[in-house]
Order: structure tokens, then C-alpha cells, then sequence
């Protein structure tokens, strides 16, 4: 079993839509959950973090964990064509730090 | 320049060639760590270097050697390397200890 799964996508949405990414995971030692967005030809980008359970809420997006279910969320509110991206899920704890394959997302004008 | 460079941005090299890639942080973090990205698979965490010391190794072919002269410089040499080796490397520095990574833009590596 993969210690974090994430569905690649391709998500095709139509812009002003929500956008639900998630990912699970198996390491119920992990305590730090990051969700990061990669352009085309870019390094990744810290988009949002949290600390445990519960939610947290940065703009449109808001980044959701249920540790009781090894389940962590991205939501994008009011999607924009800017919005396409590769979206990586990442936790960690200690110095292991562990990425999702990531899911492709395409927001259609 | 800001935050973190990576240089060169492409390279192709043949199987017996030698070459470095080079990574510079201008944020003043002190851990520093290399990534390859391959299609379809997640970021796999190569070197991790913390206070320029080496604190982590996955498992990574010695094919692979990394060097990390201060707290703002990284490099990858390379030799011998394998067709499959071909990837996006990826640089990221952080305060030591921080979970917040921050990304350089990759080199394309393709081995021929």
C-alpha cells in the first residue's frame, strides 16, 4: 500500500466551479499536511498548510483534514483559468516527508 | 535573485559524460534537499542537507553525489548516468526543521 494516494486527474471543471482534490494517506504518524501547486516548467509552490485535524481557509481555497479517516482536502472556490495547475498533496512528520503523485487540474473559460 | 535558482535549466548528457547541477537559495534558510519528478510519480526526496551537513540519504545510486559547500549552495554531481535517470530535478530549501519547503524551477535532465 502507498503511503499517500492521489488520483492524477486529468480534472477538467468549468471556471467558477468548486474544485474538491483529496488525498489519503496510511501513517498515522504524520502530523503536518501541505498542499502545494505546481505550474507547467515551475518547482512547486507552498499553497496552503495545516496541523492536525479541522480546517483552514486562505482566500478562495480552503485546505480540510480528518485524521481519524487519513483523509486530507483541497477545495478552490470560484475556479479560474489561473487556477490549472498540478495540485501535490505533502505531509510529514520528523524528516520524512512524503508527497501524492498529484492531480492534474484544468479550469475551461 | 530570489528565492531559490537552479542551474542549468536543461541538460542532456550521454551515459559516460560528468556533469553538476547547480542550486542557490537567497532566503537565508539553513536545510537544503534534492528531489527527482518523473511522470506519474510522486516526488521522491533524494539528499536532504541540514546546517550543510547531511542528515539524509534515501537509498539514492552513488551514480548521484551531492555536495553542499554552505547554508546557500547545493549541487548534484553526476556520472554514469542510466536512460532512466532522466527526470526533473528539483532543489527546495526551508528553515531547519520547518515543513515549509520552497522550490527552485528544476533542471530537465535527459540521459541519452
Amino acid at each position: 500500500q502507498k503511503e499517500v494516494e492521489q488520483d492524477p486527474g486529468p480534472l477538467s471543471v468549468p471556471e467558477g466551479a468548486i474544485v474538491s482534490l483529496n488525498c489519503t494517506y496510511s501513517n498515522s504518524a504524520f502530523q503536518y499536511f501541505m498542499w502545494y501547486r505546481q505550474y507547467s516548467r515551475k518547482g512547486p509552490e507552498l499553497l496552503m498548510y495545516t496541523y492536525s485535524s479541522g480546517n483552514k481557509e486562505d482566500g478562495r481555497f480552503t485546505a480540510q483534514v480528518d485524521k481519524s479517516s487519513k483523509y486530507i482536502s483541497l477545495f478552490i472556490r470560484d475556479s479560474q483559468p489561473s487556477d490549472s495547475a498540478t495540485y501535490l498533496c505533502a505531509m510529514t512528520g520528523t524528516y520524512k516527508y512524503i508527497f501524492g503523485t498529484g492531480t492534474r487540474l484544468k479550469v475551461l473559460a | 535573485e530570489t528565492g531559490v535558482t537552479q542551474t542549468p535549466r536543461h541538460l542532456v548528457m550521454g551515459m559516460t559524460n560528468k556533469k553538476s547541477l547547480k542550486c542557490e537559495q537567497h532566503l537565508g534558510h539553513n536545510a537544503m534537499y534534492w528531489y527527482k519528478q518523473s511522470a506519474k510519480k510522486p516526488l521522491e526526496l533524494m539528499f536532504v542537507y541540514s546546517l550543510e551537513e547531511r542528515v539524509e540519504n534515501n537509498s539514492v545510486p552513488s551514480r548521484f553525489s551531492p555536495e553542499c559547500p554552505n547554508s546557500s549552495h547545493l549541487f548534484l554531481h553526476l556520472h554514469t548516468l542510466q536512460p532512466e535517470d532522466s527526470a526533473l530535478y528539483l532543489c527546495a530549501s526551508s528553515p531547519a526543521g520547518s515543513y515549509e519547503q520552497y522550490f527552485g524551477p528544476g533542471t530537465r535532465l535527459t540521459v541519452t
